[in-house]
């Protein structure tokens, strides 16, 4: 199948607090799991990827976890800032090797209050 | 210097109209795509070119007629435009055509039908 569900939808923080947005995908064959942050009226921006081979990466506030077993990745932020409000995409690879898309998550939108 | 960039930023036209919207990379990438984000923030592609050659078409209306000169451009024309034609499409582009890369987007068009 070429499914990938996101949430939560939307997602209040404080500043300080830390956020956590899940996805879960469908095709067992997937091995590539980007997440684009995109703010209001610009481009999504990639922020952070990971590859099946690892379990976890990070890279400062931003770390990304993926349970394949479970078909399931998340993104951490840690230390909110108001400047981390957007909406926030998760992607996965699927199809075949040189045929491969990104099917993307509907989104979760962040706001980080002051 | 902008890595994607597409062109026009706005385009508003009314129903029935035919209209292009240009794409460019300078980044020496193989793959370029075209996506669609509609009013709920749903990101789809659309077509996916490598090289020239056309990799993934995802069922979309004939009205839609991607074309790629080279591997800097992937050009998106629309015949025959409809209101749910009305949504901000993205181009981008990544290194390889299998989609473990990432892809990095332009600043999208929105195209907006009267």
């Amino acid at each position: 199948g070429e499914n990938v569900e996101q949430h939560p939808s939307t997602l209040s923080v404080q500043e300080g607090d830390s956020a956590v947005i899940k996805c879960t995908y469908s095709d067992s064959a997937s091995n590539y799991f980007p997440w684009y942050k995109q703010e209001l009226g610009k481009r999504p921006q990639l922020i952070i990827d990971i590859r099946s081979n690892v379990g976890e990466k990070k890279d400062q506030r931003i770390a990304v976890t993926l349970n394949k077993t479970a078909k399931h990745f998340s993104l951490h932020i840690t230390e909110t800032q108001p400047e981390d409000s957007a909406v926030y995409f998760c992607a996965a690879s699927i199809g075949n090797t040189g045929f491969q898309k990104l099917v993307f998550g509907t989104g979760t939108r962040l706001l980080v209050s002051p | 210097d902008t890595a994607v960039s597409q062109t026009p930023k706005y385009l508003v036209t009314q129903m029935g109209n035919d209209k292009s919207i240009k794409c460019e990379q300078n980044l020496g990438h193989d793959t370029m795509y075209w996506y669609k984000q509609d009013s709920k923030k749903f990101l789809k592609i659309m077509f996916s070119y490598n090289n020239k050659e056309l990799i993934i078409n995802e069922t979309v209306p004939n009205r839609f007629s991607p074309k790629s000169p080279d591997k800097a451009h992937l050009n998106l024309h629309i015949n025959s435009l409809e209101l749910g034609d009305s949504a901000v499409y993205f181009c981008a582009s990544s290194q390889h055509r299998d989609s473990n890369q990432p892809q990095h987007f332009g600043d999208g068009t929105r195209l907006s039908i009267l």
